[in-house]
């Protein structure tokens, strides 16, 4: 359990609105990453963070913008949702596997969004 | 070209069946490779990691093969509970992932 919660977990939204999505950490870790996940797509990469307000885009970052100002949350904005938004959401943190070099991501419940 | 692809299935096998999944990489300098399991509704969750050597954790072996750009995953002797999806993943350099769409399996009783 690498201690990742998502808020809200469901939200049904209009098309035009802005949505902000949060993800919390307990565990300090130093990246985050923001993934939509879609029939067909795979999970695909939105942002991520590698520290507290450094932040990079993703494959599918248009449409989104992120925001981390403590190490503990990532926040993901939908400027303003469009249907095409609608999908399953999923905060991710990275670290290292048994202490080795490699690094493999631990992921938090998902947020279901759908905009009308 | 995807930078991860799988066969998507599904794959119903019966229960104690062996059942094998194949995936290949695009980018060879990807430097580290995951299985993840993902169950209906839920987050993914990482099953194992995929070493040059392969490796092996009970029932589940991986593989991979870096001049082919193939890795796979082979269950043995399953059970009800191995029913989910079967994601692939591969990281290119520091944190970057790469995840294919996943191969979905039923196990039938």
């Amino acid at each position: 359990d690498a201690g990742i919660t998502q808020s809200p977990r469901h939200k049904v939204t209009e098309t035009g609105t802005p949505v902000t999505l949060r993800c919390h950490q307990t565990e300090n870790h130093r990246y985050m990453y923001w993934y939509r996940q879609d029939p067909g797509h795979g999970l695909r990469l939105i942002h991520y963070s590698y520290g507290v307000k450094d932040t990079d885009k993703g494959e599918v970052s248009d449409g989104y913008s992120v925001s981390r100002s403590k190490t503990e949350d990532f926040l993901l904005t939908l400027e303003s949702a469009t249907s095409s938004q609608t999908s399953v959401y999923f905060c991710a943190i990275s670290e290292s596997v048994s202490g080795g070099y490699q690094e493999t991501q631990y992921f938090g419940p998902g947020t279901r969004l759908l905009v009308l | 070209r995807k930078e991860v692809e799988q066969d998507p299935g599904p794959f119903n096998v019966p229960e104690g069946a062996t059942v094998a999944f194949n995936c290949t990489y695009s980018n060879s300098a990807s430097q580290s490779f995951f299985w993840y399991r993902q169950d209906c509704r839920k987050e993914p969750k990482l099953l194992m990691s995929v070493y040059s050597s392969g490796n092996e954790d009970g029932r589940f072996t991986a593989q991979l093969n870096r001049a082919s750009q193939y890795i796979s995953l082979l269950i043995r002797d399953s059970k009800l509970s191995d029913s989910a999806t079967y994601l692939c993943v591969v990281n290119r350099a520091g944190n970057q992932f790469y995840f294919g769409t996943g191969t979905s399996l039923t196990v039938i009783p």
